[in-house]
């Protein structure tokens, strides 16, 4: 199956500061989607990025498919961007990396 | 448009017992995907369904079954479960054709 790695494993910032989320997947995929897992345990969608760029407030992302890696940002944090973030891509089966545990603090 | 509904939305089960969990997908979206996360393992597929037939399947043992009604709504069983099943089982519902998945809330189950 698709190795998907993300770093850094956990990011902790101060509100208002900037970070940059990275996922390297080891093949061609035609799904790549970014998620925010809430406390309850939902994956939230962020994006659906097999390829380019897209922004959402103060998130966006950008995905090199042929360099088989994809960027998460999120601009001027909160503490309520706290959580899990996960990479998962593949086609029709996703496989996911392990995570991104972002901790903002006030 | 209502999301992805999974029932129930938490589950006690005895070691040896089978459980089944429900998953309602987004109307009109055909491809219903199950998933497993524990904190061992992370997310693992375990299969999906498109159009009632199942088209992928992860690496579980045969006690991980599914099947999907001609309403698209799925159902995931799983018999003599072990401790080692407990677990939040996420289901992934999607057209099947691209422009990605969107998840239900989860069951979590735990075995004793």
């Amino acid at each position: 199956g698709i190795q998907v790695e993300q770093s850094p494993p956990d990011l902790i910032l101060q509100e208002g500061a900037n970070s940059t989320l990275r996922c390297n997947f080891s093949d061609s995929v035609n799904n790549l989607q970014w998620f925010h897992q809430n406390p309850w345990g939902q994956l939230i969608n962020l994006f659906y990025i097999p390829s380019g760029t897209k922004q959402n407030g103060r998130l966006s992302a950008t995905t090199v498919a042929t360099e088989r890696y994809s960027l998460l940002y999120i601009s001027s944090s909160q503490t309520t961007d706290s959580g899990v973030y996960f990479c998962a891509a593949g086609g029709n089966q996703f496989y996911f990396g392990t995570g991104t545990s972002l901790t903002v603090i006030p | 448009k209502a999301g992805v509904t999974q029932t129930p939305r938490y589950l006690i089960k005895t070691r040896g017992q089978q459980v089944t969990l429900s998953c309602s997908p987004i109307s009109g979206h055909r491809s219903v995907s199950w998933y497993q996360q524990t904190p061992g393992q992370g997310l693992q597929f375990l299969f999906e369904y498109f159009s009632e037939t199942q088209r992928n399947k992860g690496n579980f043992p045969g006690r991980f079954s599914g099947r999907q009604f001609s309403n698209s709504r799925s159902e995931m069983n799983v018999s003599t479960l072990e401790l080692g099943d407990s677990a939040l089982y996420l289901c992934a519902s999607g057209s099947g054709t691209g422009y990605g998945y969107t998840f239900g809330s989860g069951t979590r189950l735990t075995v004793v």
